[in-house]
């Protein structure tokens, strides 16, 4: 089955810690999204990427960084200097176009230690 | 800043009435726009886009945009409890030279269909 896969569900972070979020895709989609959730928010964008070993910062991009080395694969790294990184972060791809809808992943859930 | 701006809720309505949702946003050169639900814990999940004038009916759900009034709204028919979740509207904002287009999303309205 195609679609959006993420991992950890569950992650904890300590203190000074950076740590890593998988995203995986098999839609065969160019574009790629991470978004952050916050309790009772809408969705932020953090990075994007329309094409391999390219990427574009979002409204929230301090405290996070991103590769994209492979189509299939947009990790996002949540740096030690997000001091608040506490969220539901979620992966999206699309085809490129403005007409394109995004479709997700089912999430990864960041906490502090 | 560009805005998607949507009421927050709770919007209860009962088993079997019509849900309507609205959604009003800033950037007049947007051409796409979608509805997700996402129900508590859960991703978004894609239920509608329009992207012209007038409305586009899938089943129980009824998209309307007027580009004019910089309007969206969703309309459910015969809401189910199961409908119950939040309800995402996302508008595009491209960026014409670079020929990205990202998502704007609004904070979302919570619908609570009541058995």
């Amino acid at each position: 089955d195609g679609g959006i896969t993420q991992s950890p569900k569950y992650l904890f972070r300590k203190e000074g810690q950076n740590v890593t979020l998988s995203c995986e895709q098999n839609l065969n989609h160019d574009a790629m999204y991470w978004y952050r959730q916050d309790p009772g928010q809408g969705l932020r964008l953090i990075y994007y990427s329309q094409i391999v070993n390219d990427f574009q910062k979002g409204d929230i991009a301090e405290g996070y960084s991103v590769s994209r080395e492979k189509k299939e694969s947009f990790p996002l790294t949540v740096t030690s200097a997000q001091k608040n990184p506490t969220a539901f972060y979620l992966c999206a791809s699309s085809q490129t176009g403005v007409s394109q809808p995004q479709h997700f992943g089912d999430g990864t859930r960041l906490s502090i230690l | 800043q560009k805005e998607v701006e949507q009421n927050s809720g709770p919007l209860s309505v009962p088993e079997g009435a019509i849900a309507s949702l609205n959604c009003t946003y800033s950037d007049r050169v947007s051409q796409s726009f979608f509805w997700y639900r996402q129900y508590s814990g859960k991703s978004p999940e894609l239920i509608m886009s329009i992207y012209s004038n007038g409305d586009k009916e899938d089943g129980r759900f009824t998209a309307q945009l007027n580009k004019a009034s910089q309007y969206v709204s969703l309309l459910i028919r015969d809401s189910q409890p199961s409908d119950s979740a939040t309800y995402l509207c996302a508008v595009n904002i491209g960026t014409v030279n670079s020929g990205y287009s990202t998502l704007t999303f609004g904070k979302g309205t919570m619908l609570l269909v009541s058995p």
